[in-house]
């Protein structure tokens, strides 16, 4: 069975203290990870599209890696407005346009 | 979220009332999707269309179904709500199977 977990389940940071988000998965074949960032009240909000082992993509302050285990998040020195549910979730080669997602990390940053 | 719209934003309805959820698109894509999102479980996929008139069922279906008889709208119905069918409803589009835009979301209560 095909599982995503995410780690931690809530996260809080000071302004400037950085740190990582993890999303490790289980399945059949990997055809693409994706990353969101939910706002309170939202839905959720595209970041990005990880496909292959090493890949590597960036948008401001966030980082997101790939390994053929799980997924980091990166928030380099994060500020009060990046706080969110950050969500991730896989595409598996036998299960084409639909995703499945982790419950998803809720990260406050304080100033 | 520009291109689609979820109607209605909050509802409440009485245990054993059929309830119908309705996601308008402007965007002309082809996949559209209900997806459920309750705490500690993330987002859970209802059902999904990958065309007019072409739909299946996602992991948790049971007490749910669907119509599209348009490419813009994608009808979700409850045929007998329950209290465990309370829950956010939120709906996407994709145009080609991956890179979600989702709607706002719908607070469904049931009592």
């Amino acid at each position: 069975e095909d599982q995503v977990t995410q780690s931690p389940e809530a996260l809080r940071l000071q302004e400037g203290e950085s740190s990582s988000l993890n999303c490790s998965y289980t399945v059949s074949g990997l055809r693409g990870l994706f990353w969101y960032r939910q706002d309170p009240g939202k839905g959720p909000e595209f970041l990005f599209t990880l496909y292959s082992a090493g890949e590597e993509k960036e948008k401001e302050r966030l980082k997101a890696t790939l390994t053929k285990k799980e997924s980091f998040l990166h928030i380099t020195a994060p500020k009060p407005e990046d706080s969110a549910t950050y969500l991730c979730a896989v595409m598996t080669t036998d299960s084409w346009g639909k995703l499945q997602f982790g419950a998803g990390t809720q990260v406050v940053v304080t100033p | 979220d520009a291109g689609i719209t979820q109607s209605p934003r909050h509802k409440v309805t009485e245990t054993g009332t059929p309830v119908t959820l309705r996601c308008h698109q402007t965007e002309n894509h082809r996949y559209m999707y209900w997806y459920r999102q309750d705490p500690g479980h993330g987002l859970r996929l209802i059902h999904y269309s990958y065309g007019v008139k072409d739909t299946d069922k996602g992991e948790v279906s049971d007490g749910y179904s669907v119509s599209r008889s348009k490419t813009e709208d994608f009808l979700l119905t409850l045929e007998s709500a329950t209290s465990s069918q309370t829950s956010v409803y939120f709906c996407a589009i994709s145009a080609k199977g991956y890179g979600y835009t989702f709607g706002s979301g719908t607070r469904l209560t049931v009592v």
